[in-house]
């Protein structure tokens, strides 16, 4: 039971390069989310998915696009990366009813 | 929209000492979940502890407990006897629960997290 897998763990991207960051879940949950953590910033939303074939904009959702798979699986993508979006990026899904949250490994994004 | 603020930027205490790190939320909500994370320098966010604002007792997990009070917005964690392997940022979060329909906010909120330090 591997819970939430993100893919990949770190990478480094020059301005301008495209990719697009995975994440699985077997925990069956509906509700997805990507957040990213910048120094000093805490963990701020960026899109989330409340179910399959759904998605929702967050705090901070510029530069940025999703995709809701299946239930299992919602990934990032960056088509034009800036150095403004070097970060940490974590996967989370939520429980039914939306009362406890978990976590992938992160990935370390640089953008140089 | 919520808000969460930690205050404590960084805090350092010796070991088997005891530390409360604060947090304080803004919500127009009256049912919602409260948590405390912790991220050593794995980066990995474990669940410390979690509170149901509906429940007037304090949570607690082995050595952590908190002190929640609902009318003042205010969700500190304690750590009892602290070892060093307590040593991470702290982070405090707030979310929503889902409503019956599948409507209401999505998303945990977080404050800006406290680097908990550990001397031995």
């Amino acid at each position: 039971n591997a819970g939430v897998t993100q893919t990949p763990k770190f990478q480094v991207l020059k301005t301008g390069q495209s990719m697009t960051l995975q994440c699985a879940q077997d925990m069956n949950h509906n509700s997805m989310y990507w957040y990213r953590q910048d120094p000093g910033m805490g963990l701020r939303l960026i899109y989330y998915s409340a179910s399959e074939g759904t998605t929702d904009k967050g705090e901070v959702p510029n530069g940025y696009n999703v995709s809701r798979l299946n239930k299992r699986e919602f990934s990032l993508r960056l088509e034009s990366a800036a150095p403004s979006q070097t970060s940490v990026y974590f996967c989370a899904t939520s429980t039914q009813g939306n009362t406890e949250a978990f976590f992938g490994q992160g990935t370390r994004l640089t953008v140089v | 929209a919520q808000t969460v603020t930690q205050s404590q930027p960084e805090m350092s205490v010796q070991e088997a000492e005891t530390v409360t790190l604060s947090c304080t939320y803004d919500t127009s909500e009256n049912n919602y979940y409260l948590f405390w994370y912790k991220q050593p320098p794995s980066r990995q966010m474990i669940l410390v502890i979690r509170q149901e604002a509906y429940k007037q007792q304090n949570a607690t997990e082995n050595r952590f407990s908190v002190n929640f009070q609902k009318a003042a917005k205010s969700f500190s964690l304690k750590i009892s006897d602290s070892q060093l392997g307590d040593t991470a940022m702290y982070f405090c979060a707030f979310m929503n629960p889902r409503d019956n329909s599948g409507g209401g906010a999505d998303g945990l909120t977080f404050g800006k997290g406290t680097h908990l330090i550990i001397q031995p």
